[in-house]
């Protein structure tokens, strides 16, 4: 199975300050047809995920343009520029180019 | 507008079967791709299942494979999830999901405990 590893697995960050989160794959997750199906969740305290970046660097619509998604191959990058409270919450990167399907162990973001 | 409304979730003993039940409003089920997502109590999100829209296709995680089923009733628009053998480290709350994760259920509980 494809193994995501995230790091870091907690992240302190200040108001307005920008946060990265790295996502590795312990093999290439470019499908066959060309796409390479790597996603990234937020989900917030007590609620359902929600999908913030598909392909690597989609934004969902909607989604601020703070969050952006960067990569290939078997590294991936969540950038949130300018940080803030809302933004809180467990970010999850997720494959669904090999079966089965895999999702990192989440990164938990929060307010210093 | 797309929502999903899951249900079905209950406290069960090991060994026991359940069913949970996704409700499909705003979209027609049957003609889209669908997972189910477990989450264990304060732990991340696990990837359990997926139905094809297409051909009806499925695929299931090693830690169900051979004990649950997922399926769907185009009738109803609803999709479900066929529980047996059911043990501890199942207990999480249950997500549907349509799509690759474009939008998710509210989760239903499930618990399974002596």
């Amino acid at each position: 199975d494809v193994v995501l590893t995230q790091s870091p697995l907690s992240l302190p960050v200040t108001l307005g300050q920008s946060a990265s989160i790295s996502c590795r794959s312990s093999e290439s997750l470019v499908y066959s047809d060309g796409n390479t199906y790597l996603i990234w969740f937020h989900q917030r305290p007590g609620q359902s995920p929600r999908r913030l970046i598909k392909k690597v660097s989609d934004r969902e619509f909607g989604v601020p343009d703070r969050f952006s998604g960067s990569g290939s191959g078997i590294d991936f990058t969540l950038k949130i520029s300018r940080v803030e409270a809302e933004d809180v919450g467990v970010y999850y990167c997720m494959q669904g180019s090999r079966w089965p399907w895999t999702f990192g162990q989440g990164t938990k973001v929060e307010i210093k | 507008e797309v929502q999903l409304v899951e249900s079905g979730g209950a406290l069960v003993q090991p060994g026991e079967s359940l069913r949970l039940s996704c409700a499909a409003s705003g979209f027609t089920l049957s003609t889209h791709d669908m997972s189910w997502v477990r989450q264990a109590p304060g732990k991340g999100l696990e990837w359990i299942s997926f139905i094809a829209g297409r051909d009806g296709a499925t695929y299931y995680a090693d830690s169900v494979k051979g004990r649950f089923t997922i399926s769907r009733d185009s009738g109803k628009n609803s999709l479900y999830l066929q529980m047996n053998s059911l043990r501890g480290e199942d207990t999480g709350v249950y997500y549907c999901s349509l799509s690759k994760f474009a939008s998710w259920g509210q989760g239903t509980l499930v618990t399974v405990s002596s």
